[in-house]
């Protein structure tokens, strides 16, 4: 059983440039959750999106910032135009429909440094 | 707003000692609680899972206690080790399918 993935697990870009973050869920999983965590803090809460649809993005940044989770293959978190402070461990986390075990199973995360 | 604070912010104990790690919650009204562990440059680890009708939980040498009407959460680490040595953090949820609500964590280090 593959558990939550995540790549790359290292990125680095430069200012202004994009980033795209990719999370394939626990197999059978239709719930997907992105955390970011800066350096030195906890984990915080950007958004939570079910198969084509948001459910929750109100810990996400109103600009520059989109996630989406396509019927077919990855969750994508998009940064635009990255800043040094979009500089965190981005973590995605999946849960399997109601009635499963109530839970989150963690990806490794994905680093990005912004230089 | 729930918050979630923990205390102490860091920790160096002697191996074998038993020690407690605090988690506190604003919001009483959670609907679990669990514990994570994550080592340096790595993902989450869960440890334990409290549901909120639950007052504790063990594993191993690991037990998660609940107090929902005070807001707390302890958890107890017996004859520590060296290789427990990480950042401990505790998480809330308000409901079933919400996200977690972290703590900060607490820094353990455990020397041999």
């Amino acid at each position: 059983n593959a558990g939550v993935m995540q790549n790359p697990r290292h990125l680095v870009r430069r200012r202004g440039q994009e980033a795209r973050l990719r999370c394939s869920p626990v197999k059978g999983h239709s719930h997907v959750y992105w955390y970011r965590q800066l350096p030195e803090e906890g984990l915080k809460f950007m958004v939570y999106l079910q198969k084509e649809n948001i459910i929750d993005e109100s810990g996400m940044p109103k600009e520059r910032f989109s996630a989406e989770f396509p019927k077919e293959g990855p969750s994508i978190l998009r940064i635009q135009q990255v800043v040094r402070g979009d500089s965190a461990a981005y973590f995605c986390a999946s849960s399997p429909e109601r009635g499963g075990p109530d839970t989150q199973y963690f990806g490794p995360g994905t680093r990005l440094t912004v230089l | 707003k729930q918050e979630v604070t923990q205390i102490p912010a860091a920790l160096s104990v002697p191996e074998g000692e038993n020690l407690v790690l605090n988690c506190s919650f604003t919001d009483s009204a959670i609907y679990n609680l669990q514990w994570f562990r994550q080592d340096p440059g790595k993902g989450l680890t869960s440890l334990l899972l409290i549901q909120s009708s639950q007052r504790e939980q063990t594993s191993g040498r690991l037990n998660a206690s609940l107090d929902k009407s005070s807001g707390r959460s302890t958890l107890y680490i017996a004859a520590s080790q060296p290789g427990d040595s990480a950042t401990y953090l505790c998480a809330v949820r308000l409901g079933y399918g919400q996200n977690f609500v972290f703590g900060p964590g607490t820094r353990l280090s455990v020397l041999p």
